[in-house]
């Protein structure tokens, strides 16, 4: 059973560019959100997809949009990269049903690096 | 003001020893609490909820304070394999996993 997958694994872009990244939740889950880690802190909230919309939207700009997929899989872009948007890109995976009690599961991630 | 408040150390301590962090979060509709685990360069791991009763997993032991707005993490006799940063988290909504993190304290064990 595969758990959460995210590709690339690592991604260099210079500014200005955009870029596609891309996750498969773990199998049963149907609910996908994407964080942003920067280098010494704690995962910031993106936003969340569930039944191909996005539910919740943390403070990101509009250059971070997303899509879900039918089968539950997801993409995160980016345009006109920053240099600041360097970090690691995590995706989660969950399933939001009613009375289910499954926890985040993570993947493990794609750096991204902007010159 | 961050909204997940932690000591970010790092915390050098001998194998063996008992070592304690401390997490303060500033929204009181936060409902769910948790404890995540990040090895460098790899994703957060789950290591524990945290519950107003207060529970144990092993070494590790977890107390939340809602009054004060504080949770803690124990971990007795430390372990070379507890080098890590220990990530406090709260969650508003029990249902949406919009998960808020702090920075993240980093333990250093020691032989």
């Amino acid at each position: 059973d595969a758990g959460v997958t995210q590709s690339p694994t690592h991604l260099i872009k210079t500014r200005g560019q955009q870029v596609t990244l891309r996750c498969s939740p773990k199998s049963g889950h149907d609910t996908v959100s994407w964080y942003q880690q920067a280098l010494g802190q704690g995962p910031q909230f993106i936003f969340q997809y569930y039944e191909e919309e996005e539910r919740q939207r943390g403070n990101f700009p509009d250059r971070f949009s997303g899509h879900q997929f039918p089968n539950y899989s997801s993409e995160l872009n980016v345009n006109a990269l920053l240099l600041g948007d360097s970090a690691l890109y995590l995706c989660a995976s969950t399933t939001l049903g009613e009375g289910n009690n499954e926890k985040l599961f993570f993947g493990s991630g794609t750096q991204l690096s902007v010159l | 003001r961050k909204e997940v408040e932690q000591d970010p150390g790092p915390f050098n301590v001998p194998e063996g020893a008992t070592v304690a962090f401390n997490c303060t979060y500033s929204n009181s509709a936060s409902q769910s609490f948790f404890w995540y685990r990040q090895d460098c360069r790899k994703e957060p791991k789950l290591l524990m909820s945290v519950y107003s009763s207060g529970n144990e997993d092993g070494r590790f032991t977890a107390q939340l304070n809602r009054a004060s707005q504080y949770i803690s993490l124990l971990i007795r006799d430390s372990k070379l394999s507890d080098s890590a940063t220990y990530l406090c988290v709260v969650n508003r909504m029990d249902s949406s996993y919009k998960l808020i993190f702090g920075s993240g304290t980093r333990l250093l064990v020691r032989p």
